[in-house]
């Protein structure tokens, strides 16, 4: 059974500060790593994919991926209370599949 | 571009009947899929389907059944409801097989009494 593990949170960051989000994945064959966020009520929104090792960065947002490790991070730079939700880590699971994390819940306080 | 829709966006079932979900997509994908998010679960794959005309199974298809009824719509069919499947229904598109990126619908929240 592919999982992916994720601190479930509440994680909480002042405004301005930096949030990190971890995940971790059990399938070492896994190529392809995607971070989805979800606004309460609403559906998860794809806002990176990291396919290499190293960083790759978004505007505020840096994905980090170390697959000897097998572990992928969010990092939001400069975080707003706009940042607040659930960030959900995804792995491909074989083939066409995503294996999903149970999401870390973000707060950002004024 | 709508990107991929869902009807209904609420619905409410008695024990025992039977409900289509409906989902579509604009964006000329080839793979589409079913999830449910329930609480402390995550989301959770129920079916999905790689092209018109095939499906596959999750990793909790029971009670469910699929239509991939052409390239843009893919149905989800709840024969005999029961409470266990009040949650939150997810459509989603795949973007491309070299990227596996894939995309939502708004969801619907089903709830069954």
């Amino acid at each position: 059974q592919k999982e992916v593990e994720q601190n479930s949170g509440p994680l909480s960051v002042p405004e301005g500060a930096i949030a990190s989000l971890n995940c971790t994945y059990s399938d070492r064959g896994s190529q392809s790593f995607f971070w989805y966020r979800q606004y309460s009520g609403k559906s998860p929104e794809l806002i990176m994919s990291i396919y290499s090792n190293g960083d790759k960065e978004d505007g505020r947002f840096t994905a980090q991926l170390n697959k000897a490790s097998q572990y992928v991070s969010l990092l939001i730079r400069d975080s707003q209370p706009s940042d607040s939700a659930t960030y959900l880590c995804a792995v491909q699971g074989g083939s066409e599949k995503l294996v999903f994390g149970k999401g870390t819940k973000l707060t950002v306080n004024p | 571009n709508a990107g991929v829709t869902q009807t209904p966006k609420f619905q409410v079932l008695k024990t025992g009947q039977s409900m289509t979900l409906q989902c579509a997509q604009d964006m000329n994908h080839n793979s589409m899929y079913w999830y449910r998010q329930d609480p402390g679960m995550g989301l959770r794959l129920i079916y999905y389907s790689a092209s018109e005309g095939t499906t596959d199974k999750g990793e909790v298809p029971n009670g469910y059944n699929v239509s991939r009824l052409n390239k843009r719509e893919f149905s989800l069919r709840l024969e005999s409801a029961a409470p266990s499947q009040t949650s939150v229904y997810f459509c989603a598109s795949l973007g491309g097989q070299s990227t596996y990126e894939q995309y939502f619908g708004p969801g619907t929240r089903l709830t069954v009494t």
